[in-house]
């Protein structure tokens, strides 16, 4: 069955930096787009930006372009999400979720909790 | 960026009643529309795509409708378990999230 694992809980201080990682099974991990769901603490969903593992493309939202990167290493069928310069606004649940022909997200990762404290 | 925008932001019904959710979009979007259901700790779960298509597994209560820049997410007869917030998203151009409209059983 398809499963999108993140890794854990992360706390940081403003200003630094936070790598999630997003470890598909159950398909071929070249198949299918990768995209990052943010969720800020009691607010909706965010949409961050999206990968192709095949193509080498990635996109970003406006809002997070320039401070977001999104990465991939397909030998280990893994995507990664990566903010900079974290701020409190930052703390939230970060999803990835596959992007299915239908144009849906599907299936989703369990979800990281990111801390942005001093 | 295409902008969502859905309504209302909350919403309070009894079991049994129909209930109307409407997202907008900023331009047309053709039918390149999903909608999920998110319950408090949970990742979402997609209800419907392609504007009308019901997932497979997702209760026939749950029905989608629009084209364009209009759209409609239509409970017909509420359940319990239906206490969640709902979000649609559009898939024109990358991706976009309207802000949730939560819905409460009365």
């Amino acid at each position: 069955q398809v499963q999108l694992v993140q890794s854990g809980a992360e706390v940081k201080k403003p200003g630094a930096s936070v790598k999630v990682s997003c470890k598909a099974s159950g398909y071929t991990f070249t198949t299918y787009d990768i995209n990052w769901v943010r969720q800020a603490t009691g607010q909706g969903l965010e949409w961050m930006g999206w990968m192709n593992p095949i193509s080498g493309d990635a996109g970003y939202a406006q809002k997070f372009q320039g401070r977001v990167t999104i990465t991939w290493d397909t030998s280990i069928s893994t995507a990664y999400m990566e903010m900079s310069s974290l701020r409190s606004e930052d703390t939230g649940m970060y999803y990835c979720a596959r992007w299915e022909e239908t144009g849906d997200l599907k299936y989703w990762g369990q979800g990281t909790l990111v801390t942005v404290s001093s | 960026d295409i902008q969502m925008t859905q309504s209302p932001s909350t919403l309070s019904a009894s079991v049994g009643d129909r209930v109307t959710i409407t997202c907008r979009a900023s331009q047309s979007i053709s039918s390149r529309l999903a909608w999920y259901q998110q319950k408090p700790g949970k990742a979402p779960k997609v209800l419907i795509y392609k504007a009308s298509s019901l997932e497979s597994g997702v209760p026939l209560r749950f029905s989608g409708s629009g084209s364009g820049t209009e759209f409609t997410l239509t409970i017909s007869s509420l359940q319990p378990d239906d206490s969640a917030t709902y979000y649609c998203q559009q898939y024109k151009s990358y991706r976009t999230f309207g802000q949730g409209t939560k819905v409460e059983i009365k």
